[in-house]
Protein backbone atom coordinates (compact mmCIF):
# COMPACT_ATOMS: atom_id res chain seq x y z
CA UNK A 1 0.00 0.00 0.00
CA UNK A 2 1.03 3.53 -0.31
CA UNK A 3 2.90 5.14 2.79
CA UNK A 4 5.15 7.88 3.69
CA UNK A 5 8.63 7.68 5.27
CA UNK A 6 10.19 10.96 6.98
CA UNK A 7 13.70 11.38 8.79
CA UNK A 8 13.29 10.63 12.69
CA UNK A 9 13.48 13.51 15.15
CA UNK A 10 14.03 15.61 16.74
CA UNK A 11 15.69 18.15 14.77
CA UNK A 12 17.67 20.55 16.63
CA UNK A 13 19.15 23.19 15.16
CA UNK A 14 20.65 26.51 15.78
CA UNK A 15 19.10 30.07 14.42
CA UNK A 16 19.70 30.98 10.39
CA UNK A 17 21.13 27.11 10.04
CA UNK A 18 19.91 25.39 6.99
CA UNK A 19 17.18 22.59 7.13
CA UNK A 20 16.35 19.68 5.55
CA UNK A 21 14.18 17.42 6.45
CA UNK A 22 13.64 14.18 4.29
CA UNK A 23 10.29 12.54 2.69
CA UNK A 24 10.04 9.64 0.69
CA UNK A 25 7.12 7.86 -0.29
CA UNK A 26 5.75 4.69 -1.90
CA UNK A 27 3.01 5.03 -4.16
CA UNK A 28 1.96 4.48 -7.94
CA UNK A 29 1.56 6.20 -10.89
CA UNK A 30 1.80 10.35 -9.43
CA UNK A 31 0.61 11.11 -5.76
CA UNK A 32 -0.19 14.59 -4.75
CA UNK A 33 2.61 15.33 -2.26
CA UNK A 34 2.35 17.63 0.66
CA UNK A 35 4.36 19.08 3.95
CA UNK A 36 2.12 20.20 7.09
CA UNK A 37 3.42 22.02 10.05
CA UNK A 38 1.97 21.93 13.63
CA UNK A 39 2.81 24.40 15.93
CA UNK A 40 2.60 23.75 19.39
CA UNK A 41 -0.93 23.81 21.28
CA UNK A 42 -2.41 23.69 17.53
CA UNK A 43 -4.07 21.96 14.70
CA UNK A 44 -2.29 20.79 11.11
CA UNK A 45 -1.51 23.50 8.90
CA UNK A 46 -1.30 22.94 4.95
CA UNK A 47 2.59 24.45 4.74
CA UNK A 48 2.86 23.72 0.73
CA UNK A 49 1.83 21.21 -1.62
CA UNK A 50 3.06 19.80 -5.10
CA UNK A 51 0.88 17.84 -7.44
CA UNK A 52 2.95 16.48 -10.52
CA UNK A 53 6.73 15.77 -10.98
CA UNK A 54 9.12 18.53 -11.15
CA UNK A 55 6.79 21.18 -9.29
CA UNK A 56 8.59 23.13 -6.53
CA UNK A 57 5.93 23.64 -3.51
CA UNK A 58 7.23 27.02 -1.79
CA UNK A 59 5.85 28.69 1.32
CA UNK A 60 7.24 31.24 4.24
CA UNK A 61 10.77 30.11 2.67
CA UNK A 62 10.50 26.52 2.70
CA UNK A 63 10.35 24.57 -0.59
CA UNK A 64 9.99 21.20 -1.43
CA UNK A 65 10.43 19.56 -4.96
CA UNK A 66 8.33 16.35 -6.22
CA UNK A 67 11.62 13.67 -7.49
CA UNK A 68 9.51 11.29 -9.17
CA UNK A 69 13.15 9.62 -9.93
CA UNK A 70 13.53 9.46 -6.47
CA UNK A 71 9.99 9.46 -4.98
CA UNK A 72 11.17 12.03 -2.70
CA UNK A 73 9.40 15.43 -1.54
CA UNK A 74 12.56 16.66 0.87
CA UNK A 75 11.43 19.84 2.75
CA UNK A 76 14.55 22.92 2.45
CA UNK A 77 14.30 26.01 4.36
CA UNK A 78 18.40 28.20 3.92
CA UNK A 79 17.79 29.70 7.16
CA UNK A 80 15.58 28.64 10.13
CA UNK A 81 14.39 31.26 12.70
CA UNK A 82 13.10 30.07 16.37
CA UNK A 83 9.61 30.69 15.22
CA UNK A 84 9.96 27.72 12.93
CA UNK A 85 9.89 25.38 15.81
CA UNK A 86 7.46 22.86 15.52
CA UNK A 87 6.28 19.42 14.54
CA UNK A 88 6.58 18.71 10.52
CA UNK A 89 4.68 16.14 8.31
CA UNK A 90 4.69 15.03 4.94
CA UNK A 91 1.85 13.37 3.04
CA UNK A 92 0.31 12.37 0.04
CA UNK A 93 -2.67 11.75 -1.87
CA UNK A 94 -2.84 8.96 -4.21
CA UNK A 95 -3.58 9.41 -7.98
CA UNK A 96 -6.69 10.22 -8.91
CA UNK A 97 -8.01 11.52 -5.59
CA UNK A 98 -8.65 10.01 -2.83
CA UNK A 99 -10.34 11.42 0.57
CA UNK A 100 -7.89 9.51 2.74
CA UNK A 101 -4.40 11.25 3.01
CA UNK A 102 -1.19 9.20 3.92
CA UNK A 103 0.89 10.90 6.59
CA UNK A 104 4.44 9.97 7.77
CA UNK A 105 4.74 10.30 11.56
CA UNK A 106 6.05 13.58 11.49
CA UNK A 107 9.47 15.34 12.74
CA UNK A 108 9.73 17.30 15.20
CA UNK A 109 12.34 20.41 15.00
CA UNK A 110 13.45 22.46 17.43
CA UNK A 111 14.98 25.88 16.70
CA UNK A 112 17.27 27.34 19.34
CA UNK A 113 18.20 31.40 19.51
CA UNK B 1 -15.73 32.65 11.53
CA UNK B 2 -13.42 31.16 8.32
CA UNK B 3 -11.72 27.79 8.70
CA UNK B 4 -12.08 25.30 10.38
CA UNK B 5 -13.63 25.29 13.84
CA UNK B 6 -13.48 22.81 16.94
CA UNK B 7 -15.01 23.21 20.42
CA UNK B 8 -14.60 22.78 23.30
CA UNK B 9 -10.52 22.79 23.05
CA UNK B 10 -9.77 21.00 26.06
CA UNK B 11 -12.25 18.63 27.81
CA UNK B 12 -11.82 16.56 31.18
CA UNK B 13 -13.67 13.84 31.67
CA UNK B 14 -14.50 10.39 33.43
CA UNK B 15 -14.72 7.43 32.27
CA UNK B 16 -18.50 7.26 33.13
CA UNK B 17 -19.39 10.43 31.33
CA UNK B 18 -20.93 11.33 28.24
CA UNK B 19 -19.45 13.67 26.04
CA UNK B 20 -19.28 15.84 22.27
CA UNK B 21 -16.82 17.41 20.62
CA UNK B 22 -18.37 19.40 18.23
CA UNK B 23 -15.91 20.74 14.34
CA UNK B 24 -17.78 23.29 11.92
CA UNK B 25 -16.14 24.09 8.47
CA UNK B 26 -16.56 27.56 6.79
CA UNK B 27 -14.44 26.25 3.57
CA UNK B 28 -17.38 24.82 1.21
CA UNK B 29 -15.92 21.30 1.40
CA UNK B 30 -17.81 18.17 1.29
CA UNK B 31 -15.37 15.66 2.90
CA UNK B 32 -14.68 15.84 6.62
CA UNK B 33 -12.24 13.57 9.02
CA UNK B 34 -11.57 12.74 12.93
CA UNK B 35 -8.02 11.94 13.38
CA UNK B 36 -7.01 10.87 17.00
CA UNK B 37 -3.16 12.17 17.94
CA UNK B 38 -1.90 10.39 20.93
CA UNK B 39 2.11 11.17 22.00
CA UNK B 40 4.73 9.28 20.37
CA UNK B 41 2.24 7.59 18.13
CA UNK B 42 1.35 8.68 14.54
CA UNK B 43 -1.41 10.59 13.48
CA UNK B 44 -4.80 8.32 13.23
CA UNK B 45 -7.22 8.55 10.91
CA UNK B 46 -10.61 7.64 12.59
CA UNK B 47 -13.48 8.52 10.39
CA UNK B 48 -13.90 9.71 7.28
CA UNK B 49 -17.25 11.58 5.68
CA UNK B 50 -17.89 12.32 2.55
CA UNK B 51 -21.22 14.15 1.35
CA UNK B 52 -22.16 13.56 5.01
CA UNK B 53 -21.91 9.53 4.51
CA UNK B 54 -19.67 7.53 6.09
CA UNK B 55 -16.66 6.35 3.71
CA UNK B 56 -14.21 5.11 6.37
CA UNK B 57 -14.40 4.01 9.78
CA UNK B 58 -10.49 2.64 10.85
CA UNK B 59 -11.90 -0.24 13.24
CA UNK B 60 -12.65 2.77 16.28
CA UNK B 61 -14.13 1.24 18.80
CA UNK B 62 -17.87 1.88 20.10
CA UNK B 63 -17.16 4.59 22.52
CA UNK B 64 -16.65 6.70 19.60
CA UNK B 65 -19.57 8.00 17.84
CA UNK B 66 -19.40 10.15 15.06
CA UNK B 67 -22.33 12.16 13.44
CA UNK B 68 -22.32 14.43 9.99
CA UNK B 69 -26.03 16.19 9.92
CA UNK B 70 -24.71 17.95 7.42
CA UNK B 71 -21.27 18.58 5.13
CA UNK B 72 -20.58 22.03 7.31
CA UNK B 73 -21.04 20.18 10.72
CA UNK B 74 -19.50 16.67 12.39
CA UNK B 75 -19.98 15.50 15.70
CA UNK B 76 -17.66 12.65 17.92
CA UNK B 77 -19.55 11.50 20.81
CA UNK B 78 -18.16 9.52 23.55
CA UNK B 79 -18.86 7.52 26.38
CA UNK B 80 -17.26 5.22 28.50
CA UNK B 81 -13.89 6.15 27.67
CA UNK B 82 -10.98 4.74 28.47
CA UNK B 83 -7.92 6.78 30.33
CA UNK B 84 -5.77 5.48 26.65
CA UNK B 85 -8.43 7.68 24.67
CA UNK B 86 -6.54 10.78 25.93
CA UNK B 87 -5.30 12.43 22.91
CA UNK B 88 -5.60 15.41 20.71
CA UNK B 89 -8.67 15.15 18.37
CA UNK B 90 -8.27 16.74 15.59
CA UNK B 91 -10.84 17.83 13.02
CA UNK B 92 -10.04 18.13 9.33
CA UNK B 93 -12.25 19.12 5.76
CA UNK B 94 -11.02 18.84 2.54
CA UNK B 95 -13.32 19.27 -1.11
CA UNK B 96 -13.65 15.56 -2.98
CA UNK B 97 -11.77 16.70 -6.14
CA UNK B 98 -8.72 18.62 -6.51
CA UNK B 99 -5.62 17.41 -4.57
CA UNK B 100 -7.52 16.86 -1.32
CA UNK B 101 -5.67 19.01 0.89
CA UNK B 102 -6.91 18.61 3.86
CA UNK B 103 -7.65 21.54 6.15
CA UNK B 104 -7.38 21.22 10.31
CA UNK B 105 -9.11 22.80 12.96
CA UNK B 106 -6.92 23.53 16.61
CA UNK B 107 -8.16 20.17 18.13
CA UNK B 108 -9.48 19.15 21.39
CA UNK B 109 -7.26 17.96 23.76
CA UNK B 110 -9.32 15.40 25.70
CA UNK B 111 -8.29 14.18 29.19
CA UNK B 112 -10.05 11.01 30.56
CA UNK B 113 -9.52 10.83 34.13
Amino acid sequence: GDSVTQMEGPVTLSEEAFLTINCTYTATGYPSLFWYVQYPGEGLQLLLKATKADDKGSNKGFEATYRKETTSFHLEKGSVQVSDSAVYFCALCPQGGSEKLVFGKGTKLTVNP
Amino acid sequence: ETGVTQTPRHLVMGMTNKKSLKCEQHLGHNAMYWYKQSAKKPLELMFVYSLEERVENNSVPSRFSPECPNSSHLFLHLHTLQPEDSALYLCASSRRTGSYEQYFGPGTRLTVT
